[in-house]
């Protein structure tokens, strides 16, 4: 079966622009992470989806970073005003529900020129 | 707060020896905890989990992991490492109050042959 699919694998980008990452999860899951990771270090949570809500943004780092999920399955990561600081690489998780295993997907890698 | 600890940054074995990466974490009540291993430009592939019950777990590709309460502790094993083993390593817990994971910052391990 399909695992969680991200995309695009890489993306480059000019300080200032807006990007959008994709992220497809197993299907059936309920549940859709977002983290980012950090060159030499381990991911950090950026916000979780139960269903088409977000049940928690916390780690969201300001407010130039904002995510969808219209329709429960398919989300969207969306960054504006992009700055160096936001390279990274994205990776996005789905899991059965709360509490159960997640599973990534191969990740975005940013760059921001 | 939640925190995990991988105290060894980089560890380098031999093919065929046995391996222990440490994972001590922080977290208030009975954990959920994991380890995930991610190989150059690969997303997190899950190698075990545990939950409850048997403090002993088995994992796929010949790993397995203790946990210790006494010793906050979640150590991964494996008895042969395998040329293919090198990866980074990443020990993780699920804050299941919250379904956020909380990642440690990863054993890179090399393996000479």
């Amino acid at each position: 079966g399909a695992g969680v699919s991200q995309t695009p694998s890489n993306k480059v980008t000019e300080k200032g622009k807006y990007v959008e990452l994709r992220c497809d999860p197993i299907s059936g899951h309920t549940a859709l992470y977002w983290y980012r990771q950090s060159l030499g270090q381990g991911p950090e949570f950026l916000i979780y989806f139960q269903g088409t809500g977000a049940a928690d943004d916390s780690g969201l780092p300001n407010d130039r970073f904002f995510a969808v999920r219209p329709e429960g399955s398919v989300s969207t990561l969306k960054i504006q005003r992009t700055e160096r600081g936001d390279s990274a690489v994205y990776l996005c998780a789905s899991s059965a529900g709360a509490g159960e295993t997640q599973y990534f997907g191969p990740g975005t890698r940013l760059l921001v020129l | 707060a939640q925190s995990v600890t991988q105290p060894d940054i980089h560890i380098t074995v031999s093919e065929g020896a046995s391996l222990e990466l440490r994972c001590n974490y922080s977290y208030g009540a009975t954990p959920y905890l994991f380890w995930y291993v991610q190989s150059p430009g690969q997303g997190l592939q899950l190698l075990l989990k545990y939950f409850s019950g048997d403090t002993l777990v088995q994992g796929i590709k010949g790993f397995e992991a203790e946990f210790k309460r006494s010793q906050s502790s979640f150590n991964l094993r494996k008895p042969s490492v395998h040329w293919s083993d090198a990866a980074e390593y990443f020990c993780a817990v699920l804050t299941y109050n919250t379904d956020k994971l909380i990642f440690g910052t990863g054993t890179r391990l090399q393996v000479f042959p």
